[in-house]
């Protein structure tokens, strides 16, 4: 089955850039969507198509996809962007959604 | 605004069956592909299946560990969505979103607050 890897935590300092990422056999070659999720909500989708904002989502986000890496790129990270991430692409008929990354911001 | 309901959580023993609904407003439901994501406690998010719309044919596909004991179902003239769990195993535990989006294109767009699912043994 497939499967996507990203890096259980990453700590950033306000104001910093961040990339996390999202490793996949020949991930570029799919779509690759993010999401972040806030303790007790509901996931929200930040980017789609790899690098296509949905609505609303601030300009700070931005995404990249090529080979077998796709990268969520948060530049600027304010402490309301502390939460975990993930990243989704699809295999075949069957979604496949990565680990999660905790992401601190301090 | 895009409203996406779930009902029907509760506790139910392993074996059990249960069928979670999902009131969707706010888009036109019957040309929306829609899929389940669960979340088991403390845990990431597993895709659980999908259904794509009528005009597109109306198909389900499911994540391997549900298949063939889970169905999906859509009633388009009253814009909802059902999960129907059946032979629930202790691991099925977790918050089940209805989401929007089951296409590679379009990402999971929108997600409901989750109905809670817990299975005993």
């Amino acid at each position: 089955s497939y499967e996507l890897t990203q890096p259980p935590s990453l700590s950033v300092s306000p104001g910093q850039t961040v990339s996390i990422t999202c490793s996949g056999d020949k991930l570029g070659d799919r779509y690759a969507s993010w999401y972040h999720q806030k303790p007790g909500q509901s996931p929200v989708l930040v980017i789609y198509q790899d690098n296509k904002r949905p609505s609303g989502i601030p300009e700070r986000f931005s995404g990249s996809n090529s080979g077998n890496t796709a990268t969520l790129t948060i530049s600027g990270t304010q402490t309301m962007d502390e939460a975990d991430y993930y990243c989704q692409a699809w295999d075949g008929d069957t979604a496949v959604f990565g680990g999660g990354t905790k992401l601190t911001v301090l | 605004e895009v409203q996406l309901v779930e009902s029907g959580g509760g506790l139910v023993k392993a074996g059990g069956s249960l069928r979670l609904s999902c009131a969707a407003s706010g888009f036109t439901f019957i040309h929306a592909w829609m899929s389940w994501v669960r979340q088991a406690p403390g845990k990431g998010l597993e895709w659980v299946g999908r259904i794509k719309s009528q005009t597109d044919g109306g198909t389900t596909d499911f994540a391997a560990p549900v298949k063939a004991r889970f169905t999906i179902s859509r009633d388009d003239s009253k814009n909802m969505l059902f999960l129907q769990m059946n032979s629930l195993k202790i691991d099925d535990t977790a918050v089940y979103y209805c989401t929007t989006g089951g296409s590679p294109a379009a990402g999971i767009g929108y997600w409901g607050q989750g109905a809670l699912v817990t299975v005993s043994s």
